[in-house]
Parts: structure tokens; C-alpha cells; sequence
């Protein structure tokens, strides 16, 4: 059985553009949940599909967006890109409910490293 | 203002040692969960708990819900332990420490 796919796994972008990061759920799973970490603030939840609906959101701005289409794949966009934005971003899915729920088991991806010069 | 604290920041033991991870957090929760980062970014879940304790191999996670306390044992430690230890929690919101950077050296 497949993991959870992230692409594209390394990517620069100059600050002002915008960038669009992918994550392919394991097979079966309906929650896609984003999350940042950087070295200063550590992990930070973004924000939670189910279903094609967005369930949870943390506290960014709404430079932060995401979709998750039928398939459950999801995509995450950053818009107006700054320099703070640079992170790590991880992709979990799980099979149902909440990511974080008691009885579901979390999977993540290997993330995407987002450098912005 | 961190909802989560994990102490220590930093640990290095030698190979076999036993290993304690320090977990306190100030909010309601539903669950804790520790996480497992190795170098390169991935993220294994660990344990997942509301009550009580787990054992997974010659890892042994635990939580004082009264408290507000979990701890994360590692016993006869193998330096493919090394890596980052996370712990998070879950209520109305989504809540992460730190982390623990784990050191085993054979």
C-alpha cells in the first residue's frame, strides 16, 4: 500500500510569487490535514479536508489556501510569497473523522521544503 | 505562551540506556499523541493517548490526564532510536511541543 505522496519534495520561489504544493492521500483515506514547521515556531497545523470540505483551520493568514478534490488529493497554494514563509510542509492523511482524533492513526508524508529567496 | 512543553530540548544517552521524554500542556485535550522525526523530514506516529498507558516494543507512553503530563520511555535505547520526539495534543485546536532531539550513541 502506498504512502502519503508530496510533491514536488524541494522547490525555490522568489518572495511576491505564489507556489502550489501536492499531496496524494494513501489509499481509502478521506482526511488530508497540512501542517508547517520551521525551525523558530516548530510544527503548526494549517488546515483539514474531508471530503472536499475544509474542517479545521489554523491561525495563518489567508495567503494560506487549500482544496481536496473528489479523489481526496489535496493541494495547498501559498500566495504573495514572503521570505518567513520558507518551511517545511507536511501532508497527513487519515481514514476518517478527525486526523487527531482518539482511534485514528495519522500518516504523514515526507513534506516539501520550500525555500523563498 | 506554549500550550505544549517537552522537556528536555535536547538528550544523549549511550546505547542500552533507559530514556525519558517529558510531555506538559495547559489546555483541555481529547488525545496526545508523540511523533517520531527523522532527519529528512518524515513523520511517524507514535502512540496516541487519552488514558492510561501504551507499550510499543521498547517504547512505553503515559498520561496523567489529572496532571496534565505524559512521558515517553524508550528502554535499552539502539541508536536508530536518535531523532526527534514530538508530542502534540488535540481539543479545540491542534497543539505541538518543540520537540526533543534524541542522541543514542553505540
Amino acid at each position: 500500500k502506498a504512502g502519503v505522496t508530496q510533491t514536488p519534495r524541494y522547490l525555490i520561489k522568489t518572495r511576491g510569487q505564489q507556489v502550489t504544493l501536492s499531496c496524494s492521500p494513501i489509499s481509502g483515506h478521506r482526511s488530508v490535514s497540512w501542517y508547517q514547521q520551521t525551525p523558530g515556531q516548530g510544527l503548526q497545523f494549517l488546515f483539514e479536508y474531508f471530503s472536499e470540505t475544509q474542517r479545521n483551520k489554523g491561525n495563518f493568514p489567508g495567503r494560506f489556501s487549500g482544496r481536496q478534490f473528489s479523489n481526496s488529493r489535496s493541494e495547498m497554494n501559498v500566495s504573495t510569497l514572503e521570505l518567513g514563509d520558507s518551511a517545511l510542509y507536511l501532508c497527513a492523511s487519515s481514514p476518517s473523522g478527525g486526523p487527531w482524533g482518539p482511534g485514528n492513526t495519522i500518516y504523514f508524508g515526507e513534506g516539501s521544503w520550500l525555500t523563498v529567496v | 505562551k506554549n500550550e505544549v512543553e517537552q522537556s528536555p530540548q535536547n538528550l544523549t544517552a549511550q546505547e542500552g540506556e533507559f530514556i525519558t521524554i517529558n510531555c506538559s500542556y495547559s489546555v483541555g485535550i481529547s488525545a496526545l499523541h508523540w511523533l517520531q522525526q527523522h532527519p529528512g523530514g518524515g513523520i511517524v506516529s507514535l502512540f496516541m493517548l487519552s488514558s492510561g498507558k501504551k507499550k510499543h516494543g521498547r517504547l512505553i507512553a503515559t498520561i496523567n490526564i489529572q496532571e496534565k503530563h505524559s512521558s515517553l520511555h524508550i528502554t535499552a535505547s539502539h541508536p536508530r532510536d536518535s531523532a526527534v520526539y514530538i508530542c502534540a495534543v488535540t481539543g479545540n485546536q491542534f497543539y505541538f511541543g518543540t520537540g526533543t532531539s534524541l542522541t543514542v550513541i553505540p
